[in-house]
């Protein structure tokens, strides 16, 4: 069984705070971690597909870096808002057989107070 | 991004009933379609993939006599959970895939379905 670990479990912020929360992830047959956001009853949004070590994307005022040597990737919120409220998933995928399978944390659930 | 939908969104049944979930992926053609699901505080756990025209693949310890799979286009991908128990009560979710797209990367959700079983 892949283990995939996020901290923290959940997080609290006033709006305009920065956050950032963590993925850990095998090192080894590393093809893809996936970040996704996950509102109630929604389906989880697509945040980013990383592939490369070193690699760092941003979409808005997320951004993503990952470290696929030591396993483990970053997201960073900047000027968090009570939109940004939901819980944000980090997903491994390994290569070869298990292309396309994705092995899942349990989620980091933010709250941002206005 | 794309959109995958999914039917019921919460289904009540009796024990021993069969339950059919429907996943559909609505603006592209889905190669391939995944089947999790989540018990509560837990992670979402991959149950099967199944690639359209072909057998599913079922993770270790998943039934697959229990957990019917059909991917009979490159849209729409069914889960049957037969003769269902009360520890079947869970969140089903599916996601989709285009392997043939050139983002091919992506996979796609639906918004998942919650089964009761009394």
């Amino acid at each position: 069984i892949l283990n995939v670990e996020q901290s923290p479990q959940s997080l609290h912020v006033q709006e305009g705070d920065s956050t950032n929360f963590t993925c850990s992830f095998p090192s080894s047959n590393f093809y893809a971690l996936h970040w996704y956001r996950w509102e109630t009853a929604k389906s989880p949004e697509a945040l980013f597909v990383m592939t490369l070590n070193g690699d760092e994307k941003k979409k808005g005022r997320i951004s993503a870096t990952l470290n696929t040597k030591e396993g483990y990737s970053y997201l960073y919120i900047k000027g968090s808002q009570p939109e940004d409220s939901a819980t944000y998933l980090c997903a491994f995928e390994g290569r070869g057989s298990t292309l396309g399978r994705l092995y899942f944390g349990r989620g980091t659930q933010l709250t941002v107070w206005p | 991004g794309a959109v995958v939908s999914q039917h019921p969104s919460r289904v009540i049944c009796k024990s021993g009933t069969s339950v059919k979930i429907e996943c559909r992926s609505l603006d592209f053609q889905a190669t391939t379609m995944f089947w999790y699901r989540q018990f509560p505080k837990q992670s979402l756990m991959l149950m099967a993939t199944s690639n359209e025209g072909s057998k599913a693949t079922y993770e270790q310890g998943v039934e697959k006599d229990k957990f019917l799979i059909n991917h009979a286009s490159l849209t729409l991908s069914t889960l049957t959970v037969t003769s269902a128990h009360p520890e079947d009560s869970s969140f089903y979710i599916c996601s989709a895939r285009d392997f043939l797209a050139s983002d091919y990367n992506e996979q796609f959700f639906g918004p998942g379905t919650r089964l009761t079983v009394l």
